[in-house]
């Protein structure tokens, strides 16, 4: 029931693009994306609900293949507080409180 | 104090102690949640209450037990824990059935059995 995300780790310099992605084995009703730095609590990002919707945060954007049951991070033209590590969560049914998140994503950003 | 607040931030117990960890959100928020997150392991979710009422234990452990006197406060009572118990606690709300909606999370409680 838990995700999957992939790459494990990813290391960029200042301004290049990544991609984080997620995998689920389940149908999914909506998929949350959320960024935790050292030390500090999780922040979420943005939300994508069943639709197949696209969605975007200043540099950093967001799509939902339901039909793959799949999610994908953009991130573009990095910065260096984007560094931290990325997590998905996915809730599985409409009305469910049961997020849950994948492994994580580690995301470095080198000047 | 707004956002999601969490006391003590860390907490050293022995495994014969009794101990609690407390969660405040000032957000208006419905359903509270606990997690834990351990070294390389992802965020496991262990309770869920809405509305005061729990909706979700995701097959806790008895020494662990939770309580919600009220949509604005999260308790997590601790007894007779193992050193495995050892990890970050974190509590999250979200408005109504999180649909449409973030979690927001406290910044955790660094726990360490001994």
């Amino acid at each position: 029931q838990q995700p999957v995300q992939s790459p494990q780790a990813v290391i960029l310099r200042e301004g290049e693009d990544a991609v984080i992605n997620c995998s689920s084995s389940k149908a999914l009703y909506s998929v949350h994306w959320y960024r935790q730095k050292h030390g500090e609590a999780p922040v979420f990002l943005m939300i994508l609900l069943k639709g197949g919707e696209q969605k975007g945060h200043e540099k950093i954007s967001a799509s939902f293949n339901e039909k793959k049951q799949q999610s994908s991070l953009y991130l573009t033209a990095s910065q260096l507080s984007y560094s931290g590590t990325y997590f998905c969560g996915t809730v599985l049914l409409q009305g469910a409180q049961k997020l849950v998140f994948g492994q994580g994503t580690r995301l470095t950003i080198n000047p | 104090e707004t956002g999601v607040t969490q006391t003590p931030r860390h907490l050293v117990m022995g495994m014969t102690n009794k101990k609690s960890l407390k969660c405040e959100q000032h957000l208006g928020h419905n359903a509270m949640y606990w997690y834990k997150q351990s070294a390389k392991k992802p965020l496991e979710l262990m309770f869920v209450y809405n509305f005061k009422e729990q909706t979700e234990n995701n097959s806790v452990p008895s020494r662990f037990s939770p309580e919600c006197p009220n949509s604005s406060h999260l308790f997590l009572h601790l007894h007779t824990l193992q050193p495995e118990d050892s990890a970050l606690y974190l509590c999250a709300s979200s408005q109504d059935r999180g649909e449409g909606y973030g979690y927001t999370f406290g910044s955790g409680t660094r726990l360490t059995v001994v």
